[in-house]
């Protein structure tokens, strides 16, 4: 599976959007990006994941750059309930079952 | 309420004693995780099972044993070989299939474990 590189914090205005970047150079063509977010003491949460493609749902939006080599995910209206480490992962969706969790960004939302 | 549940969510292991974590769900998936998270670190997977009575050694296996009996549950045991059990552990579990969403893992709360 792909590396990825996250910046590792960042501050965000409670109402404003959160732009969570994420490097991903080494990406090969059937690699999926896929975004979880883990809130102090609890498991990661599945937030997103995509291909090629934008990706939208009720949490947040994935942006793919058209080379696939960095992806960011946006939340649009940031609440304080956000606040959390979000991970970025790079794995093909079958065969190899394991997800490589790094550090992450850890993303403080400020009121 | 579909889902993953783990408990206890805190656990206090005495030395040279062993500890079983609980992990079941209820959401149908045939593969089940487990994975310990240390202080500041991303997830390393311990142990993953694909189907009842097998599973597979993760990266860190070693001083841990599993078992799976039932598609619901995948119990962890942390044995007195594992030198340094202190750990927010975590399971998940996913379906298996060729798309995408199949594959989805999805995470219980944890378990703390604290070494006395």
């Amino acid at each position: 599976d792909a590396k990825t590189t996250q910046p590792p914090s960042m501050d965000c205005a409670e109402g404003r959007a959160a732009n969570l970047p994420c490097n991903h150079s080494t990406i090969s063509g059937n690699e999926y990006v896929y975004w979880y977010r883990q809130i102090h003491s609890q498991g990661p949460q599945y937030i997103i994941h995509g291909l090629k493609n934008n990706e939208t749902n009720e949490m947040a939006s994935l942006i793919i750059t058209e080379d696939r080599k960095s992806s960011t995910l946006i939340l649009p209206h940031a609440t304080l309930r956000d606040t959390a480490v979000y991970y970025c992962i790079v794995r093909v969706p079958q065969g190899t079952y394991k997800y490589i969790f790094g550090t992450g960004t850890r993303l403080k939302v400020l009121a | 309420d579909g889902g993953i549940t783990q408990s206890p969510k805190y656990l206090f292991r005495k030395e040279g004693q062993n500890v079983t974590l609980s992990c079941e769900q209820n959401l149908n998936h045939d593969a089940m995780y487990w994975y310990r998270q240390d202080p500041g670190q991303g997830l390393r997977l311990i142990y993953y099972s694909q189907i009842v009575n097998d599973f597979q050694k993760g990266d860190i296996a070693e001083g841990y044993s599993v078992s799976r009996e039932k598609k619901e549950s995948f119990p962890l045991t942390v044995t007195s070989a594992q030198k340094n059990p202190t750990a927010f552990y975590l399971c998940a579990s996913s379906s298996i299939g060729q798309g995408s969403y199949q594959e989805t893992q999805y995470f219980g709360p944890g378990t703390r474990l604290l070494v006395l």
